[in-house]
């Protein structure tokens, strides 16, 4: 089946850095999402990205969803201890079902 | 309050038990969904229903069913439970098939 690939693995950084992370799959989506799941509970959506090329903002998240529709990037500026978690991207062909990626587990250092 | 409510959050049963776990959404929504999440942490689709009716059904051992008896109620049956079973399983919705999905925080089964 389908399949998303996701990194990096895991990561660990400073609070203050910028993080970086994507997904790449071998066949097209035409929606984009990534969740954050905190210790204990479910995926909460970060950002829902719905057209090839579109560069979405939230706070001080950012995502881009690949002109290939292929691939998309999250990035998370200026670390803060809370944003520790697992990020997980997910892609969707039409009403088909959501593919999640195996997730970035990130470690912020205070 | 809360949108997407799964009991309970924890399971812990013998070998060769039947359990449910049962999710209901006050959101609304037409769509929802079962999730089986790993050791590791790959969250994989189990079943989706749309208006009561299945739509998706992944390739699940038959041990599982689900059961919607309305529109914000869907619960998913376990017969014979395994070791391998053991797993946190997340209940979404959605208000159609193809949007955006809100999970609940999940139950996390342990088979003994």
């Amino acid at each position: 089946g389908q399949q998303l690939n996701q990194s990096p693995q895991s990561m660990f950084i400073q609070e203050g850095e910028d993080v970086s992370m994507n997904c790449t799959s071998s066949s097209i989506f035409n929606t984009w999402l990534w969740y954050k799941q905190d210790p204990g509970e479910g995926p909460v959506l970060l950002i829902a990205l719905y057209k090839a090329g579109e560069l979405t903002s939230n706070g001080r998240l950012t995502a881009q969803f690949g002109i290939t529709r292929k691939d998309s990037f999250l990035n998370i500026s200026a670390s803060i201890p809370s944003d520790v978690g697992i990020y997980f991207c997910a892609g969707q062909l039409g009403s088909e079902k959501l593919v999640f990626g195996k997730g970035t587990k990130l470690t912020v250092n205070p | 309050d809360t949108a997407v409510s799964q009991t309970p959050k924890y399971l812990v049963t013998q070998m060769g038990n039947d359990k449910s776990i049962k999710c209901e959404q006050n959101l609304g929504h037409d769509t929802m969904y079962w999730y089986k999440q790993d050791s590791k942490k790959f969250l994989k689709i189990m079943f989706s229903y749309n208006n009561k009716e299945l739509i998706i059904n992944e390739t699940v051992p038959n041990r599982f069913s689900p059961k919607s008896p309305d529109k914000a109620h869907l619960n998913l049956h376990i017969n014979s439970l395994e070791l391998g079973d053991s797993a946190v399983y997340f209940c979404a919705s959605s208000p159609a098939p193809r949007n955006i999905q809100y999970f609940g925080a999940g139950t996390r089964l342990s088979v003994l």
